[in-house]
């Protein structure tokens, strides 16, 4: 079944604990995508990968980290977690974003952070 | 800098009827506008994309219209069910580099809720 993981589901830790959570795509997707999800904020780009060691800021991409060593896994690593991270986090791919071939997200089903 | 704007005020109609929810944004000329449905603490799924050439798009009981003089698109769900009780958010794609075959990337409105009552 094509989609895209994200573990872990929630994640509660504290302050300063360095966590990374994980995402994976089986659609053999180019562009991939984290967004952070905030009441009455809406959903806020991170960080997105264009393909394989290319990665660029989003709108929101302090205290966050990425990398893309494969075109399946894009991992969001936060080295120092602080309580205003707590959020709803969003992992997205797809296929392509070139304007001819631009093509819809497929999202992953989100992890709850928590830092107390 | 270009925004969207969606109702932030929860839509209630009765079962059966249309449902129509409204994308406006400013700023910007997006050449791609998307819907997706979202669930309560789930990810977003995608409905339909219209490219800015296109006035209308219908899937099923979805109708999408965009409207790049007026900057705004409808997004209409016809004959409306309780299961399509969710929040609907829009997304444009913002060029992130110019000329034939740019990228683009989604920037996403805020959603509305809609609540179907039986």
């Amino acid at each position: 079944e094509a989609q895209v993981t994200q573990n872990p589901r929630y994640l509660i830790t504290v302050t300063g604990k360095k966590l990374t959570v994980t995402c994976s795509q089986n659609m053999n997707h180019e562009y991939m995508s984290w967004y952070r999800q905030d009441p009455g904020l809406g959903l806020r780009q991170i960080y997105y990968s264009m393909n394989v060691e290319v990665t660029d800021k989003g709108d929101v991409p302090e205290g966050y980290k990425v990398s893309r060593k494969e075109k399946r896994n894009f991992p969001l690593i936060l080295e120092s977690p602080s309580p205003n991270q707590t959020s709803l986090y969003f992992c997205a791919s797809s296929l392509s974003i070139q304007g001819f071939y631009n093509s819809p997200l497929h999202f992953g089903n989100g992890t709850r952070l928590t830092v107390t | 800098s270009q925004k969207i704007e969606q109702n932030s005020e929860a839509l209630n109609i009765q079962e059966g009827k249309t449902a129509t929810l409204t994308c406006n944004y400013t700023n910007y000329s997006p050449a791609y506008l998307q819907w997706y449905r979202q669930d309560p603490g789930r990810g977003p799924v995608f409905l339909l994309l219209i490219r800015e050439n296109e006035k209308e798009k219908r899937k099923e009981r979805l109708k999408v219209t965009f409207d790049t003089t007026l900057k705004q698109s409808l997004f209409h769900i016809t004959a409306s069910q309780p299961a399509d009780s969710a929040t609907y958010l829009c997304a444009l794609d913002m060029i992130l580099s110019g000329g034939t075959g740019g990228s683009y990337i989604p920037t996403f409105g805020r959603g509305t809720s809609l609540i179907v009552h039986p």
